[in-house]
Order: C-alpha cells, then sequence, then structure tokens
C-alpha cells in the first residue's frame, strides 16, 4: 500500500547530527502519527498531529520534534541524535470524517545512530 | 493511561495447529480494540479491530478475535494457521475518536514450522 510512503527507509547516522525523517500521505486523512518500535517494546507514539495547527505530545517526545507542513506530510527531526534513538520509526495517518480511529501504517524507517 | 499486556512474547506451532494469542488492556472506559499484523519486512497492516456490537469480531486471513469486557482481554484466534502466518502480532487500543493515538502491547512474534 503506497498511500503512506516514509523517506528515507534506512538510514545511518552518527551522535550529534541532525536527522528528519519524512512522511506523505496521499490517503487525504486528517490525522497523523509517528511511533517508534523497538525490539521487544512494541510500538510508542511520540507525536501526532490532527490538523496542520493542531501537534501534541506523546508518550515519549523527548529528543524529537515535528513539522506539519501540509494536511499531507508530517516531518519528524531528531535533533541531536543519540544511540538509544536507533530504532524503526513509523508514520501512521487517519482520518477523522471516517472514524478516526483506524490507523495506517506506512512501510517504515530504519535509523541507525552510531 | 491505558496500557496492553500480551502474555506470549514468542510462539512455535506447526502448520494446521490452532492458535490464541492473549491481549489485556488496562483502561476505565470504552475503548476502541485492534490486532495488527507485521510479516517480515513489512509495514504494519490491520487484522481486525472492535468498536461495538457484536463482541466477537472477524478479520482477514480467517484471523478473528473475541471483546471480553469482563476480562479485559481481546484475544486473536485462527483455528488452523499456515506457514505464511508467520509474523509479529500487536494487540492495540484507544479511546473513542482516537485521542492519544494508539496505545501497543510489546507484540507476539509467531513462527509456524511447516
Amino acid at each position: 500500500d503506497a498511500d503512506v510512503t516514509q523517506t528515507p527507509r534506512n538510514r545511518i547516522t552518527k551522535t550529534g547530527k541532525r536527522i528528519m525523517l519524512e512522511c506523505s500521505q496521499t490517503k487525504g486523512h486528517d490525522r497523523m502519527y509517528w511511533y517508534r518500535q523497538d525490539p521487544g517494546l512494541g510500538l510508542r507514539l511520540i507525536y501526532y498531529s490532527f490538523d496542520v495547527k493542531d501537534i501534541n505530545k506523546g508518550e515519549i517526545s523527548d529528543g524529537y520534534s515535528v513539522s506539519r507542513q501540509a494536511q499531507a506530510k508530517f516531518s519528524l527531526s531528531l535533533e541531536s541524535a543519540i544511540p538509544n534513538q536507533t530504532a524503526l520509526y513509523f508514520c501512521a495517518t487517519s482520518d477523522q470524517a471516517r472514524g478516526p480511529d483506524t490507523q495506517y501504517f506506512g512501510p517504515g524507517t530504519r535509523l541507525t545512530v552510531l | 493511561a491505558q496500557s496492553v499486556s500480551q502474555h506470549n512474547h514468542h510462539v512455535i506451532l506447526s502448520e494446521a495447529a490452532s492458535l490464541e494469542l492473549g491481549c489485556n488492556y488496562s483502561y476505565g472506559g470504552t475503548v476502541n480494540l485492534f490486532w495488527y499484523v507485521q510479516y517480515p519486512g513489512q509495514h504494519l497492516q490491520l487484522l481486525l479491530k472492535y468498536f461495538s456490537g457484536d463482541p466477537l469480531v472477524k478479520g482477514i486471513k480467517g484471523f478473528e478475535a473475541e471483546f471480553i469486557k469482563s476480562k479485559f482481554s481481546f484475544n486473536l484466534r485462527k483455528p488452523s494457521v499456515q506457514w505464511s502466518d508467520t509474523a509479529e502480532y500487536f494487540c492495540a487500543v484507544n479511546a473513542p475518536g482516537g485521542a492519544d493515538g494508539l496505545t501497543f502491547g510489546k507484540g507476539t512474534h509467531l513462527i509456524i514450522q511447516p
């Protein structure tokens, strides 16, 4: 399903570098989310946005920031990457108009911080 | 705050065996419940969901789940598994309206042996 795309798909970076992960969607959904997945911990919510002007912190927002540039784009930034931010990052969308509770996920970005 | 417990972190079964994966949640109010599947190297896909009504819900690929409110449980079942069911399975919960995103369990890694 290419409705939710993430770039890059893989990234290796060094401690202290600034990194941006991008998410785009063609589903026309108003809500977008960023999660990280760690082995044995499942997925945890970093940030979510209900529309362009509404951004909210999730469970683990420290060390991250986001930007909702348009309804279809939601970027996640690591201002100064650290090794424990090595994880698989997923973007997701949902649609308030059709019932916001079902989320659709992108393919993920595997980030390694050395 | 919501929490989700998946009791089995790793399950190994033979083809044609029956499957039941446990999921319990902790939340004081009405919830929406989901099972997602992540096949190797792929993104999360929705298997099934429960919002209201019949507590026995059927999803894709022959999976079903039963919501038992008194036990705060939403166990996933399949009568006869196939090798292609090898994947990671996540139970998730959110409050109606989708506020605060999804809370995921830690996942169950299911391996089906031919």
